[in-house]
């Protein structure tokens, strides 16, 4: 079966330090990924997707980015955090079929 | 995509039956509705998904009428553990599309 493994689970950086969340996907090959963000109380915002090794799309402009160096790897990261980057990270991913599966999420805080 | 639009929140006690109904006016021929549910913390799971009448699974009813200008999630007989955010996602049924998360339903179930 197909799972997703996305962590850390929750993370605490300081302004202006690097940042890098990973999320592997298992038993599915050639996934679409996706990166979402959502702040507390607030919708899902789509930052990144990705059809491919090394095919990455932006959504949104932003202080981040995303990687994608293996089939079933999916890597988000920024060079300095800011506070605006605080929120719940998810990493999702889609095959041939409907509908998205998440990973657990990471929490992450700007300090 | 196809805009929608649903409650901001609802409140309902536990053994009745929930409706949650959800607006997407410009739906296209080809696109599909789907329901994700979302507790605190954690990803968005998918509920259920249809494209017109009604589908039934285990979790929950989609009620989407011949025009499918709308649809209804309707939860049977809830209890605590579906309080949660219900997300209603309008879009084609392929792998690769990007669906937007609004704001979603913020069902309060109480005792």
């Amino acid at each position: 079966s197909q799972t997703i493994h996305q962590w850390p689970a929750t993370l605490v950086q300081p302004v202006g330090s690097p940042l890098s969340l990973e999320c592997t996907v298992e038993g599915t090959s050639n996934p679409n990924l996706y990166w979402y963000r959502q702040a507390a109380g607030r919708g899902l915002q789509l930052l990144f997707y990705s059809v491919g090794i090394g095919q990455i799309s932006s959504e949104v402009p932003q202080n981040l980015s995303a990687s994608r160096p293996q089939d079933r790897q999916f890597i988000l990261s920024s060079k300095k955090l800011l506070l605006s980057d605080s929120g719940f990270y998810l990493c999702a991913w889609t095959e041939d079929y409907y509908g998205y599966t998440f990973g657990s999420g990471t929490r992450l805080t700007v300090v | 995509l196809a805009k929608t639009t649903q409650p901001i929140s609802m409140d309902s006690y536990e053994g009745q039956e929930v409706n949650i109904t959800c607006s997407h006016n410009n739906i296209a021929t080809n696109d599909y509705i789907t329901w994700y549910q979302q507790f605190p913390s954690q990803g968005p799971r998918f509920i259920i998904q249809g494209y017109k009448t009604k589908v039934t699974n285990e979790v929950a009813s989609l009620f989407i009428p011949a025009d499918r200008k709308s649809s209804t999630l309707s939860l049977p007989r809830v209890s605590l553990s579906d309080t949660a955010v219900y997300y209603c996602l309008v879009g084609p049924n392929n792998a690769g599309n990007m669906l937007t998360f609004g704001g979603g339903t913020r069902l309060m179930v109480k005792p």
